[in-house]
């Protein structure tokens, strides 16, 4: 089945410092990759989405590109804030439609990845 | 902009009783999910919902859960008889198309006792 891993947590970094949290997938067919994140007390966000190879999704100075070949969909940001501080999740939708059912799309989710940024 | 919306925002029911998760999803939109989130553990897909009917639904989604849209605006989950492990953070979500992103609510938080 279809299936997202992400880095593990949490990561802890300093304002102004460099983002990376890496995101790996396994699907069968074309799925369309996403982040969403989720503020203290919230729900969930969509933060950027790309929905074929070598897309690249970006929103709020973030960025992450659809790699195929390596089947990842990493999160980056060039300086963070204490704002960003939140739990991340990567996750995919493939939809389907044949003969041994149809799939119109659900989102598979990793176990997400807090991050804390301090001042 | 329009937002999915999700009532209560935290029920405490007993063990054993029937509880009714309600949604609003945005006024468009032609697709409709539900998941959940056990504390410290992955958002889960429980059931998809299309042309009033369920067009997929995970293992989780037994026959103890049901989904209703009542009257074109509400979508409705409902859990029978509760469980102590049904404790969790139930999402919904909508969106307009296949290619569009699912726009998500605030949840409910749903604590059995």
């Amino acid at each position: 089945g279809d299936s997202v891993t992400q880095m593990e947590g949490p990561v802890t970094l300093s304002e102004e410092a460099f983002l990376t949290i890496n995101c790996t997938y396994t699907a069968t067919g074309y799925p369309s990759l996403f982040w969403y994140v989720q503020y203290p007390g919230e729900g969930l966000q969509l933060l950027l989405k790309a929905t074929k190879a070598d897309d690249k999704g970006s929103n709020k100075g973030f960025e992450a590109t659809y790699r195929k070949e390596t089947t990842s969909f990493h999160l980056e940001k060039g300086s963070v804030q204490v704002s960003d501080s939140a739990v991340y999740f990567c996750a995919l939708s493939v939809n389907r439609f044949s003969a041994g059912g149809t799939s119109y799309g659900k989102l598979t989710f990793g176990q997400g990845t807090i991050l804390t940024v301090h001042p | 902009e329009p937002e999915v919306t999700q009532t209560p925002s935290h029920q405490v029911t007993q063990m054993g009783q029937e509880v009714i998760l309600r949604c609003v999803p945005i006024s468009n939109h032609l697709y409709f999910y539900w998941y959940r989130q056990i504390l410290g553990q992955k958002v889960e897909f429980l059931v998809s919902f299309y042309n009033n009917e369920i067009s997929e639904k995970s293992e989780i989604f037994d026959d103890q859960f049901s989904v209703e849209r009542p009257d074109g605006s509400n979508f409705t989950l409902k859990i029978r008889s509760t469980k102590l492990e049904d404790s969790a953070m139930y999402f919904c979500a909508s969106r307009t198309g296949l290619r569009e992103a699912q726009h998500f609510g605030d949840g409910t938080r749903l604590s059995i006792l």
